[in-house]
């Protein structure tokens, strides 16, 4: 069974902060990683992805994949309140599957200011 | 660009009651769609995924089922409802073929009294 792990926190972190969030998944199948943030009562808003092993950067949020390890991470630098959310971490399975993305429970964070 | 819709955004049913929950796609053809349910404080669960019109995946036995009547168009039905199947419902697009980011509705608060 595929499955995806997340500390489910929360995690706080003062304002200004690296946040750091992490994930593990059990499938080495896995080709595709992503990253969604969830506000309280919203949907999921997808805020990158990765499909190569490293790193990743776009504005304030960097994405790190280890497949080797199994392991991918969301760094939030300069956290701001608004950064306060439930982030989930998704992977992704070839097309055969239908594209279908298994999702994490998801890390709290919350950024005090 | 393209958009997804759902309606409604919030509804209260007696337990036993019929559901119709629908999703629709704007601007892409031939999407592949996706039904998710995230209980509270959960993570979310997969119950159906569709690569066409008539094609539907089910993930999780249950009462609930789902139909694709039109290539846009997703919606999500039950025959009884049970106090079990409160959650928030949300429908995902990605393109079809190779396309695997997933975004989100708005989703569908249920509450099942």
């Amino acid at each position: 069974q595929k499955e995806v792990e997340q500390n489910s926190g929360p995690l706080s972190v003062p304002e200004g902060a690296i946040a750091s969030l992490n994930c593990t998944y059990s499938d080495r199948g896995s080709q595709s990683f992503f990253w969604y943030r969830q506000y309280s009562g919203k949907s999921p808003e997808l805020i990158m992805f990765i499909y190569s092993n490293g790193d990743k950067e776009d504005g304030r949020f960097t994405a790190q994949l280890n497949k080797a390890s199994q392991y991918v991470s969301l760094l939030i630098r300069d956290s701001q309140p608004s950064d306060s959310a439930t982030y989930l971490c998704a992977v992704t399975y070839p097309v055969e599957y239908g594209n279908k993305l298994v999702f994490g429970a998801g890390t709290i964070l919350r950024v005090k200011s | 660009s393209q958009t997804i819709h759902q309606w409604p955004a919030t509804l209260v049913q007696p337990v036993g009651s019929p559901l119709s929950l629908e999703c629709t796609v704007e601007g892409t053809s031939n999407p592949n769609l996706y039904w998710y349910r995230q209980a509270a404080g959960r993570g979310l669960q997969l119950l159906f995924y569709s690569v066409g019109i008539g094609q539907i995946s089910s993930e999780v036995p249950q009462n609930l089922s789902a139909s694709r009547p039109q290539d846009r168009q997703f919606i999500l039905s039950s025959k009884k409802l049970l106090l079990s199947d409160s959650g928030f419902y949300l429908c995902a697009w990605t393109m079809g073929g190779a396309g695997e980011t997933q975004y989100f509705g708005p989703g569908t608060r249920l509450l099942v009294l």
